[in-house]
């Protein structure tokens, strides 16, 4: 298996664009988790989705950040407009899911740079 | 709510040497505890798991842990360290709540020296 599958690997965008971060889980897996690490914050859980629904989005900073699961094989998180404050490594992750305590694989992160 | 402690930011080791990497936890019920690696410029990475029987368990690349439920512990070993064992650590939590969401802690730097 490939493992998680993140684009793009970096991004550098002006203050205000929107950008929209991809991720594809690993094939069988049920859960899928949304990720932002920083030096200040370390690693914070954003969103997650479990079967394609989301189950706990608490972790979402604001209305600017927005994430999607259409389907069992891909998930986008949508950041617009974009602040400098943004500037974070993304991380996708997937889980078998479920009522036991699966590990999570994650996959090589996406840098995002907001100038 | 479900939490873990990561005492320590760094720790220094020589090589060869053995090397403990603390974590502390607080649960409401049963805990599911991990142990996660993060290489520079990777994502994180799975080492082991604790879900219930022998209190010490083995995992990725020599390491283990040891639960210890009366002093509410989950330290990650190693016998004798490799410079590439160098990385940063993170311990984590089930939340009880959430059967899929686990809580990471802060991460501890470990550092090899040749």
């Amino acid at each position: 298996d490939a493992g998680v599958i993140q684009s793009p690997r970096h991004e550098v965008t002006e203050m205000g664009q929107e950008v929209t971060l991809r991720c594809k889980p690993i094939s069988g897996h049920n859960s899928l988790f949304w990720y932002r690490q920083t030096m200040m914050r370390g690693l914070e859980l954003l969103i997650y989705f479990n079967n394609n629904v989301p189950i706990d989005d608490s972790g979402m900073p604001e209305d600017r950040f927005s994430a999607k699961m259409p389907n069992a094989s891909f998930s986008t998180l949508k950041i617009q407009p974009s602040e400098p404050r943004d500037s974070a490594v993304y991380f996708c992750a997937s889980s078998l899911g479920g009522r036991l305590p699966y590990e999570q694989y994650f996959g090589p992160g996406t840098r995002l740079t907001v100038t | 709510a479900q939490s873990v402690a990561q005492p320590e930011d760094q720790v220094n080791v020589a090589e060869g040497n053995p090397l403990t990497v603390k974590c502390t936890y607080s649960v409401s019920g049963n805990p599911y505890l991990f142990w996660y690696v993060q290489y520079p410029n990777r994502g994180l990475q799975f080492l082991l798991k604790y879900i219930t029987g022998d209190n010490l368990v083995k995992g990725s690349y020599g390491f283990e842990a040891e639960f210890n439920k009366s002093q509410t512990s989950f330290h990650l070993k190693k016998p004798s360290a490799l410079v590439s064992d160098s990385a940063l650590y993170f311990c984590a939590v089930r939340d009880g709540n959430r059967d899929d969401k686990i809580i990471f802690g802060k991460g501890t730097r470990l550092h090899i020296l040749p």
